[in-house]
């Protein structure tokens, strides 16, 4: 059983629909959580942090972390079509000196 | 630099074949990192430098994998006698201190693309 496990979706919804991605966890040390996106033959960049429980939100995403259950999620309100892209969660247990990333969520956002 | 740079972006080698990939991190950055992604998968790490410390091999997948760090910047990573399941996109990143933990940002490359026919 990976560490971090994340539906690979394929996942498609209209342009303005609220999207949900998730990720679970086993690893109860992970107190840092990110989430990143990455566009076709590019490189991950930073979307969301959040650290512990809780929420966190920045304009139309909305991180949170539920560490009892071991679960994270980024939402996406209003989304766009440049959101398409492939979301990707990581989380590291602070002291630890590499991120474990789950596999990646592919959004295509329509027109 | 800008951003982090690799070289080549492209590669397309025989089985058995060494290959070199080159990392130019961002200005400053103290620590870099190499991860390996697969199709439809996630970022497996595979090596970390930070300063002048030994450098943490925990995730290198087998001893044909090497990397070395020269002068606290460029790195390379050399993959040796290829293998088919070697072929992936491999990625570099770099961060001004240590571990993605603290909300310091790692910065990814945007990854050489390694084919092994």
């Amino acid at each position: 059983q990976k560490e971090v496990e994340q539906d690979p979706g394929p996942l498609s919804v209209p342009e303005g629909a609220i999207v949900s991605l998730n990720c679970t966890y086993s690893n109860s040390a992970f107190q840092y959580f990110m989430w990143y996106r990455q566009y076709s033959r590019k490189g991950p960049e930073l979307l969301m942090y959040t650290y512990s429980s809780g929420n966190k939100e920045d304009g139309r995403f909305t991180a949170q972390v539920d560490k009892s259950s071991k679960y994270i999620s980024l939402f996406i309100r209003d989304s766009q079509p440049s959101d398409s892209a492939t979301y990707l969660c990581a989380m590291s247990a602070g002291s630890a000196r590499q991120l474990t990333f789950g596999s990646g969520t592919q959004l295509t956002v329509l027109p | 630099g800008a951003g982090v740079s690799q070289s080549p972006s492209n590669k397309v080698t025989e089985k058995g074949k060494d290959v070199e990939l080159r990392c130019d991190p961002i200005s400053g950055h103290t620590a870099l990192y190499w991860y390996r992604q697969s199709l439809g998968q996630g970022l497996e790490f595979l090596i970390y430098f930070q300063g002048n410390s030994a450098p943490d091999k925990s995730g290198l997948p087998s001893d044909r994998f090497s990397a070395e760090r020269t002068g606290g910047s460029v790195s390379t990573l050399t993959i040796q006698r290829t293998q088919q399941e070697d072929s992936a996109v491999y990625l570099c990143a770099s961060s001004f201190v240590p571990g993605g933990g603290s909300g310091n940002t790692i910065y990814f490359g945007e990854g050489s693309w390694l084919t092994v026919v």
